[in-house]
């Protein structure tokens, strides 16, 4: 069935360094796909989406494309904060339903 | 921004116990959803709900789950006789057209631990 695979956690970075989070997905059709981020103590918020192949999402600095070839939708950000410590969820959409990953626990040091 | 409300956000409950978990939709929105996450896990499906009756619920949601929309504001889900495996952090999400490729809104969660 479809499915969404992301790196394993906690990834700790310094503060400007370069981040990603690879994510890779099993599907038939053409889902959505979509970065989701749980700040603590707080739900699920949708960073970014795309719907199509070769679609970009982006959103406070993070983008992600959509790479049909690789079925990937990596995430990447060029320089992060404190505040982006958080647990980033790559999803996507079945039917009337989101699939989630297990999600990657994301820690920035100053 | 509209946002989706729940309520506790924490519960300690003994096994065998019944819970109700709380939520508050966006107003305008048609199409409720249950998820949930056991710890270190996947944020799982548990079930969608429209018009006043489930549309689809995961193998998760047997007969010791229900939902509920008992007013024109709250959604509900209830649990009869809690497990030990039931402990998870719950989400509700709202939609308003039912259509996930546009992504949905979710609250922020009810820890659940059944003790």
């Amino acid at each position: 069935g479809d499915s969404v695979t992301q790196m394993e956690g906690p990834v700790t970075l310094s503060e400007e360094a370069f981040l990603t989070i690879n994510c890779t997905y099993t599907a038939t059709g053409y889902p959505s796909l979509f970065w989701y981020v749980q700040y603590p103590g707080e739900g699920l918020q949708l960073l970014l989406k795309a719907t199509k192949a070769d679609d970009k999402g982006s959103n406070k600095g993070f983008e992600a494309t959509y790479r049909k070839e690789t079925t990937s939708f990596h995430l990447e950000k060029g320089s992060v904060q404190v505040s982006d410590s958080a647990v980033y969820f790559c999803a996507l959409s079945r039917d009337d339903k989101i699939i989630f990953g297990k999600g990657t626990r994301l820690h920035i040091l100053p | 921004e509209p946002e989706v409300t729940q309520t506790p956000s924490h519960q300690v409950t003994q096994m065998g116990q019944e819970v109700i978990l709380r939520c508050v939709p966006i107003s305008n929105h048609l199409y409720f959803y249950w998820y949930r996450q056991i710890l270190g896990q996947k944020v799982e499906f548990l079930v969608s709900f429209y018009n006043n009756e489930i549309s689809e619920k995961s193998e998760i949601f047997d007969d010791q789950f229900s939902v509920e929309r008992p007013d024109g504001s709250n959604f509900t889900l209830k649990i009869r006789s809690t497990k030990l495996e039931d402990s998870a952090m719950y989400f509700c999400a709202s939609s308003p057209q039912g259509d996930a490729r546009a992504g949905y809104t979710f609250g922020s969660g009810t820890r659940l631990t059944v003790v």
